[in-house]
């Protein structure tokens, strides 16, 4: 149980056009997806948390005009890079949690995006 | 700011040894402490660790929350070249929520 997938897992782009990445939950569902962007050799920091029906909380320093966020579903969030750049090339990885009360997150296997 | 800071960064040991990996943490509001493993994709869920369930064990894999030095440790025991990997530490915070605050990771490297 607790299966997150995410789509595609790896894309190439231009610089200047969008992306969009989808995560779905697929044998829960789950009220609250994450989105973490991962360096190379770095570790996962945490950019948005997206709420089902409801607008997406940003960290600081992530810009909400760039990274569009929809969770549209119980199983599905979104995020749209919106006209990538090459410093945006990086493993964006999505999380789901099964639900309120429970505080473990389940990662999806990443998007490796790449901006040419 | 909240810090999660792990050591030690990297270690090689040979298959069949014991390691210990450390992670300590200044948060505000916390409520929970994940161990997660990464191999070439996602992080997999390892364990979680709450004022409510300090210690946990899975097979060879065990963990410890101290929540009084503010660290965890997690322990692999007759440790496989399967277990090569990097082990994030990550802590959840109460109030709502929050994503997860990630360490850097340990680096394991495990030589047959």
């Amino acid at each position: 149980g607790a299966v997150v997938s995410q789509h595609p897992s790896w894309v190439i782009c231009k610089s200047g056009t969008s992306v969009k990445i989808e995560c779905r939950s697929l044998d829960f569902q789950a009220t609250t997806m994450f989105w973490y962007r991962q360096f190379p050799k770095q570790s996962l920091m945490l950019m948005a948390t997206s709420n089902e029906g409801s607008k997406a909380t940003y960290e600081q320093g992530v810009e909400k005009d760039k990274f569009l966020i929809n969770h549209a579903s119980l199983t599905l969030s979104t995020l749209t890079v919106t006209s990538a750049h090459p410093e945006d090339s990086s493993f964006y990885i999505c999380s789901a949690r099964p639900g309120p009360g429970t505080y473990e997150q389940y990662f999806g296997p990443g998007t490796r995006l790449t901006v040419t | 700011e909240d810090k999660v800071v792990q050591s030690p960064l990297s270690l090689v040991v040979h298959e069949g040894d014991t390691v210990t990996l450390n992670c300590s943490y200044e948060v505000t509001n916390f409520r929970s402490l994940l161990w997660y493993k990464q191999e070439k994709k996602a992080p997999t869920f390892l364990f979680m660790l709450t004022s409510s369930g300090i210690e946990k064990k899975s097979g060879r894999l065990s963990s410890i929350l101290d929540k009084k030095e503010l660290s965890s440790i997690l322990n692999i025991t007759a440790t496989q070249t399967g277990d090569s990997a990097i082990y994030l530490c990550a802590v959840g915070k109460r109030g709502g929520a929050d994503g997860l605050t990630f360490g850097k990771g340990t680096h394991l490297i495990i030589q047959p």
